[in-house]
């Protein structure tokens, strides 16, 4: 199994440009979970999603903020417009209910 | 509000000595606590769990300690290496409620020097 796959492992933007992240998870793990990592703030649940339908939002910063899991192999986060605080690094996890978590690689967000 | 406290922010151990993780919890309800263990660069890694049921459980050099009645466990890691040299996370979470959640500590940033 490949792991948790996330696209692109970095990612530098403009302030004001819209971001797309993009995970692929773990074939059979029925959970995925968008977090941030900063210094500041440690690691953020952003948003998570259960059987493809979206669980708990209360993560998410603000409504710049969206994210989506059309099928069970796929999920996006995206951010429009972004700005220079949205610079972090973005991971995804999969995970089957009773087993812990599969983290990504991760995407490091850079908006300037 | 951190369901999951952690210390020491940061901890620089020899080679060779034992490093100490410490999390604390208030919920009673979490049931399950793993460790994760993160190398620069790269996603946080599932290290080692524990149940409540049991006051200690070991995996090579690493080690969790329980106390339920305390709500507190540890991670303890004998004969520390520079390999070792990480961010360590502990986390928690309830298998009974809605879903496997995982509420994470702050994260530990531990130097083994050689």
């Amino acid at each position: 199994d490949a792991g948790v796959i996330q696209s692109p492992r970095h990612e530098v933007t403009e302030m004001g440009q819209e971001v797309t992240l993009r995970c692929k998870p773990i074939s059979g793990h029925d959970y995925l979970f968008w977090y941030r990592q900063t210094m500041m703030r440690g690691l953020e649940l952003l948003i998570y999603f259960n059987n493809n339908v979206p669980i708990d939002d209360s993560g998410m910063p603000e409504d710049r903020f969206s994210a989506k899991m059309p099928n069970a192999s796929f999920s996006t986060l995206k951010i429009q417009p972004s700005e220079p605080r949205d610079s972090a690094v973005y991971f995804c996890a999969s995970s089957l209910r009773e087993f812990g978590y599969t983290f990504g690689s991760g995407t490091r967000l850079t908006v300037v | 509000q951190q369901q999951v406290k952690q210390s020491p922010q940061s901890l620089i151990v020899q080679k060779g000595g034992i490093s100490i993780i410490n999390c604390a919890y208030e919920n009673t309800a979490f049931d399950y606590f793993p460790w994760y263990q993160q190398f620069p660069g790269k996603g946080p890694a599932l290290l080692i769990a524990i149940r409540p049921d049991v006051s200690e459980k070991k995996e090579g050099r690493f080690t969790i300690s329980f106390n339920k009645s305390a709500k507190q466990f540890s991670l303890h890691i004998m004969d520390s290496q520079p390999g070792d040299s990480a961010t360590y996370f502990c986390a928690a979470s309830s298998r009974g409620s809605t879903l496997g959640r995982l509420y994470f500590g702050r994260g530990t940033q531990l130097t083994v020097w050689p």
